[in-house]
């Protein structure tokens, strides 16, 4: 089955503890991204990748990190998070053309106390 | 920059009735592509519709379809026949170009709520 399969689905941590939330996807897809949903803020950018070693920063990267070692992983990095990043985290990928649409992977809500 | 603007942070109807959620769009583009996104309680962001701009003809899939006003910056999502399990928050989103690859922008979202 296609699919992007993202972890941890919930995650409560601490301020200033790094955790990781990775991104996987099965479908050769080169373009790659994560987003952060608020409330009445919709979807926001944070990072995304263009292909394996190329990636770059969204609307809200502050705080973030992210690599791309490989085509189909894409994992989200905090080093140190605060608690105005708690929210619902999604990544997603395309294909390069990107008029199908993107993949959307099932969310992680993180929660930083 | 591209924004887009959902007016409706919520709405209401009964089982069966025909309900239109609005979408406006800022760009200076020309070529590119509109979505719409639903998000049921389960929180999976599933796709609805897709409308590529240089189409004239409006986007239909079953119950679902979109009136795409290109001079207007307009994509309103049409739900025929509501049923209950179309109770979600959806998101429009507009999409382009950018080095080659596809950068995704979404509105606000309207939350639905389909009543028996």
């Amino acid at each position: 089955e296609a699919q992007v399969t993202q972890n941890p689905r919930y995650l409560i941590t601490v301020t200033g503890k790094k955790l990781t939330v990775t991104c996987s996807q099965n479908m050769n897809h080169e373009y790659m991204s994560w987003y952060r949903q608020d409330p009445g803020l919709g979807l926001r950018q944070i990072y995304y990748s263009m292909n394996v070693e190329v990636t770059d920063k969204g609307d809200v990267p502050e705080g973030y990190k992210v690599s791309r070692k490989e085509k189909r992983n894409f994992p989200l990095i905090l080093e140190s998070p605060s608690p105005n990043q708690t929210s619902l985290y999604f990544c997603a990928s395309s294909l390069r053309t990107g008029g199908l649409g993107y993949t959307f992977g099932s969310g992680t809500r993180l929660t930083v106390v | 920059a591209q924004t887009v603007t959902q007016s409706q942070p919520e709405m209401s109807v009964q089982e069966a009735e025909t309900v239109t959620l609005s979408c406006t769009y800022d760009t200076s583009e020309n070529n590119y592509y509109l979505f719409w996104y639903k998000q049921p309680p389960s929180r999976q962001m599933i796709l609805v519709i897709r409308q590529e701009a240089y189409k004239q003809q409006n986007a239909t899939e079953n119950r679902f379809s979109v009136n795409f006003q290109k001079a207007a910056k307009s994509f309103s999502l049409k739900i025929s026949d509501s049923q209950l399990g179309d109770t979600a928050m959806y998101f429009c989103a507009f999409s382009r170009k950018i080095q080659g690859a596809q950068k995704l922008v979404f509105g606000q979202g309207t939350r639905l709520t389909i009543n028996p």
